[in-house]
């Protein structure tokens, strides 16, 4: 079975400075897809970047990035110039490509504190 | 706004109460899940629809019965919850099934059992 870990339960940062979260998976399949959702403290679990593992190139979205190392299997993320609004729980998440059911494996999750 | 509405947003219920969850999406999708996020576990995947048909049941015990009348709606009806029961439950949709699908989620329904 698929697994997510999160090392970090909880990280902080400054305003404007730059973090790291971190994800490693644990996996058999070559194909497959890897997700980053925020959920701030309205619950609302939003998308922040998507990854196929088919693709060298590491996903970016505005100040989002990821650092994908398959071989590794880690998915870390970085944000940059990081804003009040980024406090969340940041969860990393792991889909097979199996064509019978769309099955996310979460994280347990990081808690990203952002501080003035 | 992910285009997929909870309701209610808060729920408390004793342990003999019958109360059910709503879930609707406009985003014109096919598929709809039912998640249950509990403190200091990572979410767990309860159900899976699509086109209106259960595909997927993970375990879960009868006292939670889904409902999914047609594409754009699913319910989460609750009967004689125990208190570990209390989570919040999200729901979430996406095009289809297949592993390429993106799912978008609602704010959730936070459920708690007395």
């Amino acid at each position: 079975a698929q697994t997510v870990t999160q090392s970090q339960p909880e990280m902080s940062v400054q305003e404007a400075e730059t973090v790291t979260l971190s994800c490693t998976y644990d996996t058999s399949e070559s194909d497959y897809y890897l997700f980053w959702y925020k959920q701030p403290p309205s619950r609302q679990m939003i998308l922040v970047i998507r990854q196929e593992a088919y693709k060298q190139q590491n996903a970016t979205e505005n100040r989002f990035s990821v650092n994908f190392q398959k071989a590794a299997k880690s998915f870390s993320l970085k944000i940059s110039d990081s804003q009040l609004g980024d406090a969340a729980m940041y969860f990393c998440a792991y889909q097979d490509l199996d064509g019978t059911a769309s099955k996310l494996t979460f994280g347990t999750g990081t808690r990203l504190q952002v501080t003035l | 706004e992910t285009g997929v509405t909870q309701t209610p947003r808060h729920l408390v219920m004793g342990m003999t109460n019958k109360k059910s969850l709503k879930c609707e999406q406009h985003l014109g999708h096919n598929a709809m899940y039912w998640y249950k996020q509990s403190a200091k576990k990572p979410l767990e995947l309860m159900f899976v629809y699509n086109f209106k048909e259960q595909t997927e049941n993970n375990s879960v015990p009868s006292r939670f019965s889904p409902e999914c009348p047609n594409s754009s709606h699913l319910f989460l009806h609750l009967h004689t919850l125990q208190p570990e029961d209390s989570a919040l439950y999200l729901c979430a949709s996406s095009h289809g099934t297949s592993g390429e699908e993106t799912q978008y989620f609602g704010p959730g329904t936070r459920l708690l059992v007395l």
